[in-house]
Parts: structure tokens; sequence; C-alpha cells
């Protein structure tokens, strides 16, 4: 059991610029989850797929970000003309269907300068 | 709107002491209540979880207490020690929606 696999770990980028994140989930698991998580809050729900379908997505998800995950795999998470922002950690997380349990990445560190 | 609100902000506890932290919820569709535990840089882990038919659950030096009808719960940590310096997040959740708390940064000092 690998675990819940991302990366970059961290990426620095200039306000304007695009930027894409990589969650691998464990293996077995078929949902898997985007969170967004800021210096002193809990992680926030972003966005959520089941297999390859997106099921949900927070109002928090403007139309700047976007996420896929094309063949029910590894899933991942664009956010397009940076803001400073957006500067966060992106925690993935996966889970298996009717279980309660979510197991988190050790996220994607962004900051916008 | 916060789901679920925590409390404290922070908390400084002496080695073998207990750290008790604090969760309230008013969404009484919620069905189960994990608690996590985040080291600097990493990702949430899970550390205990409860569901609302159970009034308390232990596991090892980590328990739950769970007041259903306070729509309360917390976590109890015995015998601190100085590893368990970490934040700490409530969470609830139904169906696929997680709600977590803002968290409680636990310093355990030797």
């Amino acid at each position: 059991d690998t675990g819940v696999s991302q990366n970059p770990r961290h990426k620095i980028t200039k306000r304007g610029q695009n930027v894409t994140f990589r969650c691998d989930p464990i293996s077995e698991h078929n949902r898997l989850y985007w969170y967004r998580q800021t210096l002193g809050q809990g992680p926030e729900f972003l966005t959520y797929f089941q297999n390859e379908a997106q099921l949900e997505k927070s109002r928090l998800l403007s139309d700047r970000f976007s996420a896929e995950r094309p063949k029910g795999s590894f899933s991942t998470l664009e956010i397009q003309r940076t803001e400073q922002g957006d500067s966060a950690m992106y925690l993935c997380a996966s889970s298996l269907s009717g279980r309660n349990t979510i197991y988190f990445g050790e996220g994607s560190w962004l900051t916008v300068v | 709107q916060q789901q679920v609100k925590q409390s404290p902000q922070s908390l400084i506890v002496q080695k073998g002491g207990i750290s008790i932290i604090n969760c309230a919820y008013e969404n009484t569709a919620f069905d189960y209540f994990p608690w996590y535990q985040q080291f600097p840089g990493k990702g949430p882990a899970l550390l205990i979880a409860i569901r609302p038919d159970v009034s308390e659950k232990k596991e090892g030096r980590f328990t739950i207490s769970f007041n259903k009808s306070a729509k309360q719960f917390s976590l109890h940590i015995m015998d601190s020690q100085p590893g368990d310096s970490a934040t700490y997040f409530c969470a609830a959740t139904f169906g696929n929606q997680f709600y977590f708390g803002t968290g409680t940064s636990l310093t355990v000092i030797p």
C-alpha cells in the first residue's frame, strides 16, 4: 500500500501562470477528493470523483479551477491564471465506495508570487 | 458557515497530562465523526473515529467521547507525549461530504 501520492509537493509560480497538480490515489479506491487548506484552517472541500465522473464541485472551485480523472485512476487539478489568493496546500484524498474513511496524501503546496 | 466548530485553537499540555479538544455540530444528518492528526508539512492522517450510536470509543491513549443530545464530541489524549504535538482536526460526515473543524494546535512540553 503506497498511500495517496501527490506531486509536485511544492510549486512556486508567478501570478497569472497556470499550474497543474497530480494525485495518484490508493490503487483500489474508486473515490477521489480534492481539498484546499490554508494556514490555521481545516481542509475545505473542492471536488469529488467517483471513478471518472466528477460528481460534486464546491462553490470554492471557481472557473479558473478544473479537475479531471480521465480513466478513473489518477487525477489532475489545474489552476489557470493563478492569483495570490490561490496560495494554499492542495490535498488529495481517496476512499472506497461505502466507506466513511478518506485517506489524504501529503499535499501540494502552492505559492503564488 | 462553519459546519463543525472546534475549540480550543491551541493547547499546551505537560508531558503525561490529558489533552482535551472539543467539537460541536448542528446537522443531525452527520453519521460519522473522525479525528485527524496533522504534522507540519504533511497531510492529515486518520486517528480515530466514532459513529453516533456509540458514546465512547477508545484506541490506546486516544478516546472519543460523543454526546448525541448535545451534538458535541471530544478527543481525549491520555498520558500526552511530546510526539503528540501536532494539529488535530475533528470532522463530521454524511454521504460523501466531509466537514472539518478549524483545528487545534497541540504542544506537549517535556
